[in-house]
């Protein structure tokens, strides 16, 4: 099955400068990307993805990079304020019935 | 507005009794899931369901049981609880395009 690793799982950076947290997956025929945005005390949701036809897509202050051949794909976070701090994960799945396979998450802290 | 809803949302309950987990949404989705999820760690899948009639184990052993009678309801359900099941429970359902949507969440002591 799919394992999807992610790193830093804690990531400190100073207001105004940019974030990126990266992770690998193993299943080849993995195909759709997606990053989850958690806040203390509330649930995950969907803040960007991307799809094995594309290689990057963005949506303001946040992107995201996909590689295929190294099976790695990233979220850039720029010009990062008080209230992106939270925890990320990534997730990785082939598509059709399959579910998604998670990363572990990352805690990112943003100093003011 | 289409939402998936959890119910309790704060439990506290003595070990040994039986406990069940409300979860429903109204997007017509028919895969869902529960995850345990301690605060702020990694979300861990115990059970998941293709659709009507359809329940699967997910990759963390647990204790608990669900059910899939209707396409609308998930309910989890632990027959005696233990101090080792306080936690968050969160439960969601997958879009045709594969995105997963989560409910608010359950959380759960038991003392």
């Amino acid at each position: 099955g799919e394992n999807v690793e992610q790193h830093p799982s804690t990531l400190s950076v100073q207001e105004g400068d940019s974030a990126v947290i990266k992770c690998t997956y193993s299943d080849s025929a993995s195909n759709y990307f997606p990053w989850y945005k958690q806040e203390l005390g509330k649930r995950p949701q969907l803040i960007i993805d991307i799809r094995s036809n594309v290689g990057e897509k963005k949506d303001q202050r946040i992107a995201v990079t996909l590689n295929k051949t190294a099976k790695h794909f990233s979220l850039h976070i720029t010009e990062t304020q008080p209230e992106d701090s939270a925890v990320y994960f990534c997730a990785a799945s082939r598509g059709g019935a399959d579910g998604l396979t998670f990363g572990k998450g990352t805690h990112l802290i943003i100093q003011p | 507005e289409a939402d998936i809803y959890q119910t309790p949302r704060y439990l506290v309950i003595g070990t040994g009794k039986k406990i069940t987990l409300e979860c429903s949404q109204t997007m017509g989705h028919d895969k869902m899931y529960w995850y345990q999820q301690d605060p702020g760690m990694e979300l861990h899948l115990i059970h998941y369901s293709y659709g009507v009639n359809s329940t699967e184990k997910g990759d963390l052993s647990s204790e608990s049981t669900v059910s899939r009678i209707r396409t609308e309801h998930f309910p989890l359900t632990l027959e005696s609880a233990r101090p080792s099941h306080t936690s968050q429970y969160l439960c969601a359902s997958q879009s045709s395009g594969n995105t997963i949507y989560f409910g608010e969440g359950s959380w759960l002591t038991v003392v």
